[in-house]
């Protein structure tokens, strides 16, 4: 069963780099890509990384992925960080096995 | 502008059922497949379904799968959960989301997400 852990949270001052980590349990992380999603309180979810390193157009260039294969993990990181960053964010990816999409736990993100 | 607009959610009965319709514009519906995602009150993110471009093909996570139908209808723009059998566990916000390939076009991911639409399962 693919999984992904996630801390369950971090935090970090403004203007300073957060890294946040998903680490895959089952296969290896490059298998399938990974995407990450930022959800503020009382928002929907939206996609800030796809394809485990691209950016939607209107993603400020602070945010950047990457995936490690010595690890197994996958990051999300962002730079310069502001305090309208602060939400939970939620890496993806897809279990062929069952044709399933699945979440991380999600991390949440404090910026003070 | 891609716009999703979810709607039916309310209070159900366990065993209840319960139709979820999610209203799509600004993008050519027929174009792309369609996911439902949920997310139980103060909880994760939970894939629930999904359906390809042309409705001929469809997913479901284990939890729901023989108790809830995944449905579109490409003229009317608009993607449905029919959701029968409903138990407490099924209680969360359910967003319709648009499926995008990228650019390598291998596997998709969710661009655009409508707003939720909450599901209370209880007696």
């Amino acid at each position: 069963n693919l999984m992904l852990t996630q801390p369950h949270s971090v935090s970090e001052s403004p203007g300073k780099t957060v890294t946040i980590s998903c680490t895959r349990t089952s296969g290896s992380i490059a298998s399938n890509y990974v995407q990450w999603y930022q959800q503020r309180p009382g928002s929907s979810p939206s996609n800030v990384i796809y394809e485990d390193n691209q950016r939607p157009s209107g993603v400020p260039d602070r945010f950047s992925g990457s995936i490690d294969s010595s690890s197994n993990s996958a990051s999300l990181t962002i730079s310069g960080l502001k305090t309208e960053d602060e939400a939970d964010y939620y890496c993806q990816s897809f279990d062929d096995y069952k044709h399933a999409w699945v979440f991380g736990g999600g991390t949440k993100l404090t910026v003070l | 502008e891609v716009h999703l607009l979810d709607s039916g959610g309310g209070l159900v009965q366990p065993g209840g059922s319960l139709r979820l319709s999610c209203a799509a514009s600004g993008f050519t519906f027929s174009d792309f497949a369609m996911s439902w995602v949920r997310q139980a009150p103060g909880k994760g993110l939970e894939w629930v379904s999904d359906i390809s471009d042309s409705g001929s093909s469809t997913f479901y996570t284990a939890s729901v799968k023989g108790r809830f139908t995944i449905s579109r209808d490409n003229s009317k723009n608009t993607l449905y959960l029919q959701m029968n059998s409903l138990r407490a566990d099924d209680t969360a916000v359910y967003y319709c989301a648009k499926e995008d390939p990228g650019i390598q076009g291998a596997e998709f991911h969710f661009d655009s997400w409508g707003q939720g639409t909450l599901v209370t399962v209880s007696s």
